[in-house]
């Protein structure tokens, strides 16, 4: 099976500017995580999907949307881009809610 | 809010040498995670844990609710091994709460 995709793999951005990112999931699974990891806070949670609905936000401004399409693939969507923004987004996938997760190569955004 | 806590932060070790890496949490949890992370970020699930003692070839993971802690043990550690060890809890069914991470260096 293949892994989980992501894309794009690297994304410069500038401030005010938005980015949407996408995740395909591992065929078969139907949850979908994002995380943030930054150099200064780590790994951080910011959306779980399952079956097209959002179980869980973590906690992050309103800036930060996802969505779940019917066929499990996610993307995740950045508005009003800030410096501090600038971190790998990691997307995982499990077969549901609370399973042993597979993470994908993630998505390294500089804003600029 | 669930905190977690890992120890050490860094640690080099020799080839060979047992290696143990600690969690601890605040708040009783569903499950607990072990990732591993190698340079450039991609990760791994080594383990998933809600009790007792799971091994993996030369891993070895533990937990004990009571006590709100788990340990990671490599056996035999080898250069391969170098990479940053995560711990994450779930509780609930919130979303994962991750500790800072293990920096693990394994000398030939």
């Amino acid at each position: 099976k293949a892994g989980v995709t992501q894309t794009p793999r690297y994304l410069i951005k500038t401030r005010g500017q938005q980015v949407t990112l996408s995740c395909s999931p591992i065929s078969g699974h139907r949850s979908v995580s994002w995380y943030q990891q930054t150099p200064g806070q780590g790994l951080q949670f910011l959306f779980e999907y399952f079956s097209e609905t959002q179980r869980n936000k973590g906690n992050f401004p309103g800036r930060f949307s996802g969505r779940q399409f019917s066929n499990s693939r996610s993307e995740m969507n950045v508005s009003t881009l800030e410096l501090g923004d600038s971190a790998l987004y990691l997307c995982a996938s499990s077969p549901g809610p609370a399973e042993t997760q597979y993470f994908g190569p993630g998505t390294r955004l500089l804003v600029l | 809010k669930n905190e977690v806590e890992q120890s050490p932060q860094n640690l080099t070790a020799q080839e060979g040498e047992f290696i143990t890496i600690n969690c601890s949490y605040s708040v009783g949890i569903s499950a607990l995670h072990w990732l591993q992370q190698h340079p450039g970020g991609g990760i791994v699930s080594l383990f998933m844990l809600s009790s007792g003692k799971k091994k993996h070839g030369r891993l070895i993971a533990t937990i004990n609710i009571q006590e709100k802690h788990s340990s990671l043990h490599i056996t035999a550690s080898h250069p391969r091994d170098s990479a940053v060890y995560i711990c994450a809890v779930r509780a609930g069914a919130d979303g994962l709460t991750f500790g800072k991470g293990t920096h693990l260096i394994i000398q030939p």
